[in-house]
């Protein structure tokens, strides 16, 4: 079943301990995002990848770190979390970036809780 | 003045009703428009695209823009239990990976 996976599906952890959450998708898209959702905010993307080894901040990138070092991974990494950061996150990916190829199929999502 | 407003609602219509979905947008360089379905603990799902004004209909579901405007709009027709879920909207100029969110609708459809 073609599909993006996010793990944990939930966290709750302290300021300052470094965590990371993965996402995998098997449908061998080129293009990976990860966004944040928040109420009254809506979807905000942190950073996406439009390759492997290529990634570029999104709208809120501050606080986050992702990597690509291989097609199918994209993680996204909270090196100091901060309460400000509890947050739903979701990853996407899609075949490509230009549109009417760009269907961006979601994960499940992430609720992180940062204490 | 956030680039994409859209109503939070939420939203409660008995079955059967048709249901109108908005946004707005302020950036006249927006040229690609989306609306996404979310169910409760789901990731969000593309439901319908759109690139020019007018209408685009798929099955009970209309995609409407109005660019003169800068308005988009949702429809549902003959609505069901089943459509209950946050519908948001998305905007971009050209690129999928600049995608702009609306915060999205909560709609509940009553049996």
């Amino acid at each position: 079943e073609a599909q993006v996976t996010q793990n944990p599906r939930y966290l709750i952890t302290v300021t300052g301990k470094k965590l990371t959450v993965t996402c995998s998708q098997n449908m061998n898209h080129e293009y990976m995002s990860w966004y944040r959702q928040d109420p009254g905010l809506g979807l905000r993307q942190i950073y996406y990848s439009m390759n492997v080894e290529v990634t570029d901040k999104g709208d809120v990138p501050e606080g986050y770190k992702v990597s690509r070092k291989e097609k199918r991974n994209f993680p996204l990494i909270l090196e100091s979390p901060s309460p400000n950061q509890t947050s739903l996150y979701f990853c996407a990916s899609s075949l490509g970036t230009e549109f009417l190829q760009e269907t961006q199929y979601f994960g499940p999502g992430t609720r992180l809780l940062v204490l | 003045q956030k680039e994409v407003e859209q109503d939070p609602g939420p939203l409660s219509v008995p079955e059967g009703a048709i249901v109108s979905l908005n946004c707005t947008y302020s950036n006249s360089a927006f040229q690609y428009f989306m609306w996404y379905r979310q169910y409760s603990r789901k990731g969000p799902e593309l439901l319908m695209y759109t690139y020019s004004s007018g209408n685009k209909e798929d099955g009970r579901f209309t995609a409407q823009v109005d660019k003169s405007s800068k308005y988009i709009s949702l429809f549902i027709r003959d609505s069901q239990p089943s459509d209950s879920a946050t519908y948001l909207c998305a905007i971009t100029s050209g690129s999928a990976r600049q995608l702009t969110f609306g915060s999205g609708t909560q709609l509940t459809v009553l049996p």
